[in-house]
């Protein structure tokens, strides 16, 4: 089965320390991975994406994430948290073909303390 | 990259209505998708919209309760019927062109049901 596992459904992080948020899968075909980003009473906004290549690929805001085959993850990382990163934060995956929509985890809810 | 709007932002219901949401996307898109996000939950594809074709239901999503139209290939509207509490959720409509494309989404259409 198609699947999007976020194990930590809650993470606090003090201001200025350093994040990763998990991310594991099961898909069947190749995989195209995302990170997205919801602010609270916000859409969704595209952190980064992997399709293929490099796999330590960077996205906006400071946030990368590594796509590791062999573990099924792809963790996003940040080195230094600011305050205004405090949001809910959606791992999902979907095929590499066009028309198919992604599945996305449950979501990791992110506080920062100061 | 698209930008999709929705309408209405947000709507307050009661029991047994209908409620239709818009979604405009900037360019030509080949799908369309909608999906629910309940309160404190992660998202969940209700239907896939081809333009000029039945739109594609996920299990434990009928028609009869979400008919959605996709008249062109920038629009699409999903209506929401006979409504009850546990409908209230945000409803989001999200779009893929090509291969490697990114999903992108709209706002979301915030909907309570008193």
């Amino acid at each position: 089965a198609q699947s999007v596992t976020q194990p930590d459904i809650h993470i606090t992080v003090s201001e200025g320390a350093s994040l990763e948020l998990r991310c594991n899968y099961s898909y069947g075909a190749t995989p195209y991975l995302f990170w997205y980003v919801q602010s609270p009473g916000q859409g969704l906004q595209l952190l980064l994406k992997y399709f293929s290549g490099d796999t330590l690929v960077q996205g906006i805001k400071g946030f990368e994430a590594e796509f590791k085959r062999s573990q099924s993850s792809f963790n996003l990382r940040k080195p230094s948290v600011h305050w205004s990163d405090a949001a809910e934060y959606f791992c999902a995956v979907g095929a590499i073909q066009a028309g198919t929509a992604l599945i996305f985890g449950k979501g990791t809810t992110l506080s920062v303390s100061s | 990259s698209a930008v999709i709007s929705q309408k209405p932002s947000r709507d307050i219901c009661q029991r047994g209505t209908s409620l239709t949401i818009q979604c405009q996307v900037d360019s030509q898109v080949t799908m369309m998708f909608w999906y629910r996000q309940q309160p404190g939950q992660s998202l969940t594809l209700i239907a896939t919209a081809n333009q000029g074709s039945e739109a594609t239901y996920e299990s434990g999503f009928v028609i009869d309760k979400f008919p959605i139209s996709r008249p062109n290939l920038t629009f699409s509207t999903l209506t929401v019927s006979n409504m009850s509490p546990e409908d209230s959720s945000i409803y989001l409509c999200s779009s893929r062109t090509g291969v490697t494309d990114t999903q992108y989404f709209g706002p979301g259409t915030r909907l309570t049901v008193l």
